[in-house]
C-alpha cells in the first residue's frame, strides 16, 4: 500500500513564474490537506479537501495560492506569480475521514530565485 | 483557535540516555498525533493517541485528554532518533491539524 505520494520533491521557479504542487493521497483516503513549513518553523494548515470540495480554506493566503482535488487524479497545490516569500516545503496529508490518523507525503521543497 | 505547545524546545542527549518531551494543548481534541521530522526532512507517524497509553519499542506516549497534555517518552536514545519531534491536534470542528513548534532533539554518540 503506497504512502502519500507527492511530486516533485524539489521545485525551483524563478520570481513571477507559476508552481504546480501534486499531491496522490493513501488508497481508500478521500481527505487531503495541505500544509506549509517555512524555514525553521512547525508546519501550518493550508486547505483541506474532499473530493471536489473545499471544506476549509482558513490557511490560505488570499492571493495567489489554490487548491483543488478533482474527482480523478491527483490533489494540485497552485501558486501564480511565486515570490520569495513562498520559498518553504509543502507537505499534503491524507486520511480515510476526520479524526482519523493522517499520513503526511515526502513533501515538495519549493525555491524561489 | 487551540494553542498547542511543546517543551523543551531543545534537547540534546547522550546515545543510551531517556526523555520525555511534552505537548501542552489549550482546549478539548478529537486527535492527537506525534511525529517525527528527520534531518531529510520526512514526517514520520509516531503515534496515533487522542487519550490513553501507547508503546511501540523504545517509544511510547501517554495523552492526559481530560488535563490537556501529552507525553512522549524515549528510551535508550540512539543517534538515529535525532531530528524534530512534533505534537499536532485536531480540533473538535474536525480536519485540520495545529502543531506545536517542535522538540529539537540531538543524540550524541
Amino acid at each position: 500500500n503506497a504512502g502519500v505520494m507527492q511530486n516533485p520533491r524539489h521545485l525551483v521557479r524563478r520570481r513571477g513564474q507559476e508552481a504546480r504542487l501534486r499531491c496522490s493521497p493513501m488508497k481508500g483516503h478521500s481527505h487531503v490537506y495541505w500544509y506549509r513549513q517555512l524555514p525553521e518553523e512547525g508546519l501550518k494548515f493550508m486547505v483541506y479537501l474532499q473530493k471536489e470540495n473545499i471544506i476549509d480554506e482558513s490557511g490560505m493566503p488570499k492571493e495567489r495560492f489554490s487548491a483543488e482535488f478533482p474527482k480523478e487524479g491527483p490533489s494540485i497545490l497552485r501558486i501564480q506569480q511565486v515570490v520569495r516569500g513562498d520559498s518553504a516545503a509543502y507537505f499534503c496529508a491524507s486520511s480515510t475521514t476526520p479524526n482519523t490518523e493522517a499520513f503526511f507525503g515526502q513533501g515538495t521543497r519549493l525555491t524561489v530565485v | 483557535g487551540i494553542q498547542v505547545e511543546q517543551s523543551p524546545p531543545d534537547l540534546i542527549l547522550q546515545e543510551g540516555a531517556n526523555s520525555t518531551l511534552r505537548c501542552n494543548f489549550s482546549d478539548s481534541v478529537n486527535n492527537l498525533q506525534w511525529f517525527h521530522q528527520n534531518p531529510w526532512g520526512q514526517l514520520i507517524n509516531l503515534f496515533y493517541i487522542p487519550s490513553g497509553t501507547k508503546q511501540n519499542g523504545r517509544l511510547s506516549a501517554t495523552t492526559v485528554a481530560t488535563e490537556r497534555y501529552s507525553l512522549l517518552y524515549i528510551s535508550s536514545s540512539q543517534t538515529t532518533d535525532s531530528g524534530v519531534y512534533f505534537c499536532a491536534v485536531e480540533s473538535n470542528q474536525g480536519g485540520k491539524l495545529i502543531f506545536g513548534q517542535g522538540t529539537e532533539l540531538s543524540v550524541k554518540p
